[in-house]
């Protein structure tokens, strides 16, 4: 089946600055790539998406790239905020299946 | 449009007990997920159902869960009986349900808190 890594598991970075939030995958067939915010009591919400026929897609502060060859997606988030602080989850399907594996999350604090 | 509900929001019981969660997902959505999510974890999936059918519940501890789609909407999972290690929160999501399914963003409720004494 699929292994979703991530990495950091934390990280702090001060307001206005950018973070990045790293994951890697075992199947070289995924298509679909998922990135999730929670906030604490409440349920995972889905902040973006890439899929595999595109290698970057940006919704204002927030962008995601696809490296298909390396098997590895990133979360870059620009100008940080408060309200960015929460914990952060990639997810990806095995090409057999439908179930989505998620990565073991990484808890993001921005600092003012 | 209403987001995916569940209810309740926190379930303190003892070993060997049993407990029902219940999920109503997003309306015209044909794929609810039920998923387990540790403490300081991602979520994992205990089971997925198309419209009203099983599509795949290899993770699912049979043994102890069990989980039904009432007409192909809402849904319930069960687990009897509960042991320590069943702490977590029980996340239910839905998809539209079109493509591979996977490929489909899923939305989630708030979950549902259980803690075992």
């Amino acid at each position: 089946g699929e292994n979703v890594e991530q990495h950091p598991s934390t990280l702090s970075v001060q307001e206005g600055d950018s973070a990045v939030i790293k994951c890697t995958y075992s199947d070289s067939a995924s298509n679909y790539f998922p990135w999730y915010k929670q906030e604490l009591g409440k349920g995972p919400q889905l902040i973006i998406d890439i899929r595999s026929n595109v290698g970057e897609k940006k919704d204002q502060r927030i962008a995601v790239t696809l490296n298909k060859t390396a098997k590895h997606f990133s979360l870059h988030i620009t100008e940080t905020q408060p309200e960015d602080s929460a914990v952060y989850f990639c997810a990806a399907p095995p090409w057999e299946g439908n179930k989505l594996t998620f990565g073991g999350g990484t808890r993001v604090l921005v600092k003012p | 449009e209403a987001g995916v509900a569940q209810s309740p929001r926190y379930k303190i019981i003892e070993k060997r007990q049993s407990v029902a969660f219940w999920c109503n997902p997003i309306s015209g959505h044909a794929t609810l997920y039920w998923y387990q999510q540790i403490l300081g974890q991602g979520p994992k999936l205990l089971i997925q159902f198309q419209n009203n059918g099983v599509v795949d519940d290899s993770q699912l501890p049979k043994d102890r869960f069990s989980a039904e789609r009432l007409k192909g909407v809402d849904s319930t999972l069960k687990i009897q009986p509960a042991k320590l290690e069943d702490s977590a929160v029980y996340l239910c999501a839905s998809s539209w349900g079109g493509g591979t399914g996977a490929d489909q963003p899923q939305h989630f409720g708030d979950g549902t808190r259980l803690s075992i004494l």
